[in-house]
């Protein structure tokens, strides 16, 4: 999985608890992704990183909030779990030489909110 | 391990056949076309590119064909494998979306022995 780890792997979580999933890379990239996975929705992006501290939101960010203070490291915050945030969660990270399109997953955190 | 899907359109194919996998896409301005793998259990791996400036490119076993005309893209996997079986994705990119993609729904492929 290209030396992305994702912790977590597994969670299980009551509604209105606060989850932090994270994200750790080895490959020194500057861009992180957080997407999650649903049927019949694929991937969507919630959250992304261009740098240590630089966040933007993707198409799916309510309810989500990330931070990076280190290059290696991507948190995913959902700072009040609700049920619809059951789902599986997977970190990408991709490299700015030219090639941002190429992006490399990690092996996703299930999260399961009852 | 992480499940995808149980709703996807499913290609089931014949070991040692060919397999075409079929993407529409949505946007006239994206200039980079990608295909994942994924595995259960897995992250999605990605497996080839196109740009928007080519039609055909090829790699080991998969030939990737774009038609822009329909706004179509393809996946060929050549003398499919039990190791083929995954569900695979297309994404595209567009200047205006920076570094993101957008990913499509996604197709099951099954390989019969």
């Amino acid at each position: 999985d290209a030396g992305i780890t994702q912790s977590p792997r597994h969670k299980v979580t009551e509604t209105g608890t606060p989850v932090t999933l994270r994200c750790h890379q080895t490959e020194n990239h500057r861009y992180m992704y957080w997407y999650r996975q649903d049927p019949g929705h694929g991937l969507r992006l919630i959250h992304y990183s261009y740098g240590v501290k630089d966040t933007d939101k993707g198409e799916v960010s309510d309810g989500y909030s990330v931070s990076r203070s280190k290059t290696e490291d991507f948190l995913l915050t959902l700072e009040s779990a609700t049920s619809s945030q059951t789902s599986v969660y997977f970190c990408a990270i991709s490299s700015p030489a030219g090639r941002t399109y190429e992006q490399y997953f990690g092996p996703g955190t299930r999260l399961t909110v009852t | 391990g992480e499940s995808v899907g149980l709703h996807l359109p499913t290609l089931s194919v014949q070991e040692g056949d060919n397999s075409i996998i079929n993407c529409a896409y949505s946007n006239s301005a994206s200039d980079y076309f990608i295909w994942y793998k994924q595995e259960s259990g897995k992250g999605p791996q990605f497996i080839i590119d196109i740009r928007s400036n080519m039609d055909k490119r090829q790699g080991q076993r998969v030939t990737v064909l774009l038609n822009k005309t329909v706004k179509h893209l393809s996946l060929q996997i050549a003398a499919t494998q039990p190791g083929d079986s995954a569900v695979y994705f297309c994404a595209e990119n567009s200047p205006a979306a920076g570094n993101k993609l957008t990913f499509g729904g996604g197709t099951r492929v099954l390989v019969k022995p």
